[in-house]
């Protein structure tokens, strides 16, 4: 069974700076996605950016950006010149590839807290 | 386009009785997946229908869970005899069948179910 981990609870970062969240995966498939999702307080999820794996160049999403290592199974979430909006819960998820509609594997997710 | 919407929001019931969600996912989406989220915790996959057809389930989906979506369209879960290890975020998400991007999967705001 495919399993997400996510080994940093929380990180605090000042507005403006940078912070990046860490994930890794175990799979046996080499086809396969990868997501981080955003969950505010008391609010849904929402997905902040997608990575297939069968592209080499890194996702990119304005201020979001990921380092997609298939070969060490790591897929970092960098949040840049972040802004007080970013504090949220941040899920990193697996979806394995082949037949469609899979479903989502989420890490135990990491607390953003961003200072003022 | 409005999002994947779940009703109720908040749902406190007594151990014991029975309680019903209902969610309604982004109009052309084909898939609905519905998940369980506990406190600081990542969600968990319980169930997922493609059109009306209810194609896998997790084990932690026991007898007393059940899933439908009678038309294609909209989607219940009920649980009998709740527990109080029930108490829980549930999630719903849908996703589309074909297109681009169609493994990306949009959340709906979760019904919280508190069993006392």
């Amino acid at each position: 069974a495919q399993t997400v981990t996510q080994s940093q609870p929380e990180m605090s970062v000042q507005e403006a700076e940078t912070v990046t969240l860490s994930c890794t995966y175990d799979t046996s498939e080499s086809d396969y996605y990868l997501f981080w999702y955003k969950q505010p307080p008391s609010r849904q999820m929402i997905l902040v950016i997608r990575q297939e794996a069968y592209k080499q160049q890194n996702a990119t999403e304005n201020r979001f950006s990921v380092n997609f290592q298939k070969a060490a199974k790591s897929f970092s979430l960098k949040i840049s010149d972040s802004q007080l909006g970013d504090a949220a819960m941040y899920f990193c998820a697996y979806m394995g590839g082949g037949a469609a509609g899979n479903k989502l594997t989420f890490g135990g997710g990491t607390r953003v807290l961003v200072k003022p | 386009d409005t999002g994947v919407s779940q009703n109720p929001r908040h749902k406190i019931t007594k151990r014991g009785q029975n309680v019903t969600f209902r969610c309604d996912p982004i109009s052309e989406h084909n898939r609905l997946y519905w998940y369980r989220q506990t406190l600081g915790q990542g969600p968990e996959f319980l169930t997922y229908f493609q059109n009306e057809a209810q194609l896998e389930k997790s084990r932690l989906l026991s007898d007393r869970f059940s899933a439908e979506r009678p038309k294609g369209s909209f989607s219940t879960l009920e649980i009998q005899r709740t527990e109080q290890g029930d108490s829980a975020m549930y999630l719903c998400a849908s996703s589309r069948l074909q297109g681009p991007h169609s493994y990306e999967q949009y959340f709906g705001p979760g019904t919280r179910l508190t069993v006392t």
